[in-house]
């Protein structure tokens, strides 16, 4: 069975561009969270959502947006990059939208802002 | 807001010795997690703890949540060399807004 799994796995942009992220869950799986992992820290919650709907989000600026498919595929949007959104960008899925459910990561997309 | 605690940030261990990390958090938490990282990969998830003293083991590797709901200990026994890698603590506090949080992670090495 597959993993979750994330493109592109790699991108470089530069500062004031715009990135979108794409996710694919674990087949079954409703729910989507998102994290940033920025180099030698553990991953920071971003958003999670279930069923579509946002069910958390963490300290980010609103130039962070994110959306999930009907399909539970999920893309997360940043705009006006800046330096410091360089970051490995974790996608995670869970059967439900419970806090408790285990999540399971993906591979990761690996963001330069130049 | 909720912190996790994780020191030292790097252990250097001889393969055949088993090592303990420990993590702690000003806050309780519901559900202690502990994950591995390898580079260039997403976290994996070791162990799984839902109540207060449970101790759970899956093969060499052995977690305990800890009786005050804030820290959490994970045993790796008998290391060997693929247990390289980075181990992350992680928690959850099931209350409004809550999230899974992680501690910064501690590098593991292992010496053949």
């Amino acid at each position: 069975d597959a993993g979750v799994t994330q493109s592109p796995t790699h991108l470089i942009k530069t500062r004031g561009q715009q990135v979108t992220l794409r996710c694919s869950p674990i087949s079954g799986h409703k729910s989507v969270s998102w994290y940033q992992q920025v180099l030698g820290q553990g991953p920071q919650f971003i958003f999670q959502y279930y069923e579509k709907e946002e069910r958390g989000r963490g300290n980010f600026p609103d130039r962070f947006s994110a959306r999930q498919f009907p399909n539970y595929s999920s893309e997360l949007n940043v705009n006006a990059l800046l330096l410091g959104d360089s970051a490995l960008y974790l996608c995670a899925s869970s059967l439900g939208g419970r806090r408790t459910d285990t999540q399971y990561f993906g591979p990761g997309t690996r963001l330069t802002v130049l | 807001g909720q912190q996790l605690n994780q020191s030292p940030q790097s252990m250097f261990i001889q393969e055949g010795e088993d090592v303990s990390m420990n993590c702690t958090s000003s806050s309780i938490f519901n559900t202690w997690l502990w994950y591995k990282q390898d580079p260039g990969e997403g976290p994996v998830l070791l162990i799984a703890l839902y109540k207060a003293g449970e101790l759970t083991s899956n093969g060499r590797l052995t977690a305990q949540f800890g009786i005050t709901r804030k820290d959490s200990f994970l045993n790796i026994s008998a290391s060997i060399p693929s247990d390289v890698g980075i181990y992350f603590c992680a928690g959850v506090y099931t209350g409004a807004n809550s999230k899974l949080t992680f501690g910064k992670g501690i590098t593991l090495s292992v010496r053949p």
